[in-house]
């Protein structure tokens, strides 16, 4: 397998723009994850999916963050508009039923 | 709000060093420590302890789980340049069933000098 495929690997951005991250997991994981990894706070969950229907999104942020799983093999993170706060590294994560992650490359989102 | 602390933040020693990583937890339900290795992309993991006392080895590295301390700790011996790395520490639930999620530390940056 592949492994959990992300897209794009970096992304530069001004300020105000519409930001769309995509993530294809490991085929036959059910849980899908969103995190974002910054310095200070270091990881943080942002929303997760389970079998393509969103479980737990307390951790995103503000409205401006959406996410979507329309099918078990495709999901997007999108900001909009984006802000320079929220330059980080976005990681996509599938996992079976237990907490074994297993992570993606990872964006690099910069925001000007 | 659960917690995980980890220490030292960034750690520099020579090629064929032993080192001890540490992690601390405040967590209201623990169940799980996770131990992820990040190099210059995405962790990838390394253990899973639900039990204490009871070590883990993978090659030159081991953990351990003190759940009396609320700790665990990660040894890596004789250590190689391709160690350098961010270790990541996660507490949470066994299996993603319920509501719980793991929490991260913010990492120990290991840098190992030829």
């Amino acid at each position: 397998d592949a492994g959990v495929i992300q897209s794009p690997r970096h992304e530069v951005t001004e300020m105000g723009q519409e930001v769309t991250l995509r993530c294809k997991p490991i085929s036959g994981h059910d849980y899908l994850f969103w995190y974002r990894q910054t310095m200070m706070r270091g990881l943080e969950l942002l929303i997760y999916f389970n079998n393509n229907v969103p479980i737990d999104d307390s951790g995103m942020p503000e409205d401006r963050f959406s996410a979507k799983m329309p099918n078990a093999s495709f999901s997007t993170l999108k900001i909009q508009p984006s802000e320079p706060r929220d330059s980080a590294v976005y990681f996509c994560a599938s996992s079976l039923q237990d907490t074994k992650l297993f992570f993606g490359s990872g964006t690099q989102l910069s925001v000007l | 709000e659960d917690k995980v602390v980890q220490s030292p933040l960034s750690l520099v020693v020579h090629e064929g060093d032993t080192v001890t990583l540490n992690c601390s937890y405040e967590v209201t339900n623990f169940r799980s420590l996770l131990w992820y290795k990040q190099e210059k992309k995405a962790p990838t993991f390394l253990f899973m302890l639900t039990s204490s006392g009871i070590e883990k080895k993978s090659g030159r590295l081991s953990s351990i789980l003190d759940k009396k301390e609320l700790s665990s700790i990660l040894n890596i011996t004789a250590t190689q340049t391709g160690d350098s790395a961010i270790y990541l520490c996660a507490v949470g639930p066994i299996s993603n069933f319920g509501n719980e999620k793991l929490t991260f530390g913010t990492g120990t940056r290991l840098t190992i000098i030829p």
